[in-house]
């Protein structure tokens, strides 16, 4: 069964603050995403990739990087956070091209004051 | 425009059974998942459905219209473990799917 594991699981920071979030896959799935969820808004894409090295946007990719260092690596960037980026944010990871199934990980609520 | 639409709220009486109703509008389609999220957890794939038509999964069942741009999920002989968000999420052209904001299920004795 695909794992896919987050870290932090909860982090607090400051407006203008720096944050990382980390995501790790161990079923050499291709592809992996970034989501936030939010009420009213249910998930919303920020960015994907299909493999290391590779960066594809999404829907809601406005401040945030990304960066696939792996492929079971996986890292959403915020480099000046700000209080409508407070958030759950989940990563997910799936097979090939066009796959259906995406494998969530348990996700990181942040908080930025 | 895209998206994909799910009424807020939906209750149940325990034992009976529960329609969760999706409605999308796409530029291509390629295919339809849905999946349960169960409050404070990830989201866990359910099933899966591209053709129209009634797809029986036991106590999930799901359909598909095409042409209308309209998907439920069906489940049957509730318990109250069922109680939980289920979300539908749309592929079209591209590469990955669009989720809808999800539907919370209550499943009353």
């Amino acid at each position: 069964e695909a794992a896919v594991t987050q870290s932090p699981r909860n982090k607090v920071t400051v407006t203008g603050g720096n944050v990382t979030l980390s995501c790790r896959q161990t079923n050499s799935h291709n592809y992996m995403y970034w989501y936030r969820q939010d009420t009213g808004h249910g998930l919303r894409l920020i960015h994907y990739s299909y493999g290391a090295g590779n960066l594809q946007i999404g829907d809601v990719p406005d401040g945030y990087k990304a960066t696939r260092t792996t492929q079971e690596d996986f890292f959403l960037l915020l480099e000046l956070a700000s209080p409508s980026q407070t958030s759950l944010y989940f990563c997910a990871s799936s097979e090939g091209q066009g796959a259906y199934e995406q494998y969530f990980g348990p996700g990181t609520r942040l908080t930025v004051l | 425009g895209q998206g994909v639409e799910q009424p807020d709220n939906l209750m149940s009486v325990e034992g009976t059974f529960a329609r969760v109703n999706c409605t999308y509008s796409t530029s291509g389609f390629n295919g339809l998942s849905w999946y349960q999220q169960r409050e404070g957890h990830a989201p866990v794939f359910l099933s899966y459905v591209v053709l129209d038509g009634l797809k029986d999964s036991g106590h999930f069942s799901t359909f598909l219209s095409r042409s209308n741009g309209y998907s439920y999920l069906l489940l049957t002989e509730l318990q109250i473990k069922d109680s939980a968000s289920y979300l539908c999420a749309v592929r079209d052209l591209g590469t990955y799917q669009r989720f809808g904001t999800g539907t919370k299920l209550q499943v009353v004795p």
